[in-house]
C-alpha cells in the first residue's frame, strides 16, 4: 500500500526548459511535504518543502504545487540545468519526525 | 562540520554472517534514521529513534537490530545476513521542531548478501 506515488519514473527535458515532476498521496493526514535529490553514489539531499497549510512554495528555481483537494503535488524546475539531472523523491509526514517517500523520478536535463 | 557519515561505504557478506553499520551525526541533532534503499521501492524506513535513548520500529524492521549509542551515533545491526537484504542503506538525522523540518543524509553503505 504506497501512500506516496510518483508515478513517472523517468524524465527527459532539454536544457532551458521547464522540468514538472509530480507526486500522489493517499493519507489525508499528511501535513507536510518535501523534495529530495539524489545523484549517484550519494545521500539524498533537501531540496524544498511545504506545509499543508499553503499552496505554493518558492525557492529560486524551484517551486513546489500542493492541491490538497487532489491529493497532489508537484515541483517544477525552471530553467531546468544539466546539473539537475538526478533521481528526485517526494516525501510526506503525517506523524512529527517520521517521513513516507516515493518511488522515485529520474530526471535526464539534456543540452 | 561532517554531517551524517557513515561507515563501511561498501560490504559484501555472506547468507549467515553479521555485521554493524555504523552512524554518526555532527549537528546535535535529537532524531536518528536508518533507512534502505531498493530499485523501484524508495526509500524505506527500519528504525528510527526519536531521542538519545528510544528507539522504534519502522516499515520493514525485520532482519535488524539498532542500538542509539549516545546522541551522536545511532548503528544498525543484521545479526544473520540474507540475500534479501542486499541493497543501498541510508543514514539520516534530523531536528524536527526546530528551524528546519527536513531530515539530512549520509552517504549510504552499499551491502551485498551472497
Amino acid at each position: 500500500d504506497q501512500q506516496v506515488k510518483q508515478n513517472s519514473p523517468s524524465l527527459s527535458v532539454q536544457e532551458g526548459r521547464i522540468s514538472i515532476l509530480n507526486c500522489d498521496y493517499t493519507n489525508s493526514m499528511f501535513d507536510y511535504f518535501l523534495w529530495y535529490k539524489k545523484y549517484p553514489a550519494e545521500g539524498p539531499t533537501f531540496l524544498i518543502s511545504i506545509s499543508s497549510i499553503k499552496d505554493k512554495n518558492e525557492d529560486g528555481r524551484f517551486t513546489v504545487f500542493l492541491n490538497k483537494s487532489a491529493k497532489h503535488l508537484s515541483l517544477h524546475i525552471v530553467p531546468s540545468q544539466p546539473g539537475d539531472s538526478a533521481v528526485y523523491f517526494c516525501a510526506a509526514s503525517a506523524v512529527v519526525d517520521k517521513l513516507i517517500f516515493g518511488t522515485g523520478t529520474r530526471l535526464q536535463v539534456f543540452p | 562540520n561532517a554531517g551524517v557519515t557513515q561507515t563501511p561505504k561498501f560490504q559484501v557478506l555472506k547468507t549467515g554472517q553479521s555485521m554493524t553499520l555504523q552512524c554518526a551525526q555532527d549537528m546535535n541533532h535529537n532524531s536518528m534514521y536508518w533507512y534502505r534503499q531498493d530499485p523501484g521501492m524508495g526509500l524505506r524506513l527500519i528504525y528510527y529513534s526519536a531521542s538519545e535513548g528510544t528507539t522504534d520500529k519502522g516499515e520493514v524492521p525485520n532482519g535488524y537490530n539498532v542500538s542509539r549509542l549516545n546522541k551522536r551515533e545511532f548503528s544498525l545491526r543484521l545479526e544473520s545476513a540474507a540475500p534479501s537484504q542486499t541493497s543501498v542503506y541510508f543514514c539520516a538525522s534530523s531536528d524536527w521542531g526546530g528551524t528546519l523540518n527536513e531530515q539530512f543524509f549520509g552517504p549510504g553503505t552499499r551491502l551485498t548478501v551472497l
